[in-house]
């Protein structure tokens, strides 16, 4: 069975650049959510997604956005990238609460 | 927004009993308290989730005392491949949205 992927799994952009972070739950997950995980830290959480509505926010700043497709993907976009964005960004689906299932993530590095 | 604290890291003899204990304060009455795993370049992997009391599997036992403001993980007879990063996930709707809060995290060190 396919897990949680993500992709790009690694990435490389500029300041002032924008991104999409892509993500695919495990089939019968309704449930995405989004972390940053800045080295040495522990994942900060910065959306949740469930039946392609926005369930919860974290305390990051409007440059960041996502959302949920009818097929329970999602997309989590960056804008106008600043040097701290540099950062693992994971993502993880479950059914609707509970266990979460982690994709590797991807890494995001600006210049 | 839920604070949680663990200890930075800790160190362990293969074979030994583990215990790592995060502080959750404003705890939501529905949430359930759930320890993760992270190896280095990988996504955290779950371990165990609870509610009160004790919960045990094949991996792990989960102690939340009555008042839920803390939890202990416990790791019987760990072995080198326990080395890792371990998070405590609580939920905090405190905020008016549902926020999904790790701690900082113990690496754990296993020695030979």
């Amino acid at each position: 069975d396919a897990g949680v992927t993500q992709s790009p799994t690694h990435l490389i952009k500029t300041r002032g650049q924008h991104v999409t972070l892509r993500c695919s739950p495990i089939s019968g997950h309704k449930s995405v959510s989004w972390y940053q995980q800045v080295l040495g830290q522990g994942p900060q959480f910065i959306f949740q997604y469930y039946e392609k509505e926005e369930r919860g926010r974290g305390n990051f700043p409007d440059r960041f956005s996502a959302r949920q497709f009818p097929n329970y993907s999602s997309e989590l976009n960056v804008n106008a990238l600043l040097l701290g964005d540099s950062a693992l960004y994971l993502c993880a689906s479950s059914l609707e609460w509970g266990e979460l299932f982690f994709g590797e993530g991807s890494r995001l590095t600006v210049l | 927004l839920a604070k949680t604290t663990q200890p930075i890291s800790m160190d362990s003899y293969e074979g030994q009993e583990v215990n790592i204990t995060c502080s959750h304060n404003n705890i939501a009455t529905n949430d359930y308290i759930t320890w993760y795993q992270q190896f280095p370049s990988q996504g955290p992997r779950f371990i165990i989730q609870g509610y009160k009391t004790k919960v045990t599997n094949e991996v792990a036992s989960l102690f939340i005392p009555a008042d839920r403001k803390s939890s202990t993980l416990s790791l019987p007879r760990v072995s080198l491949s326990d080395t890792a990063v371990y998070y405590c996930l609580v939920g905090d709707s405190g905020a008016g949205s549902y926020q999904l809060t790790f701690g900082k995290g113990t690496k754990l060190s296993v020695i030979p």
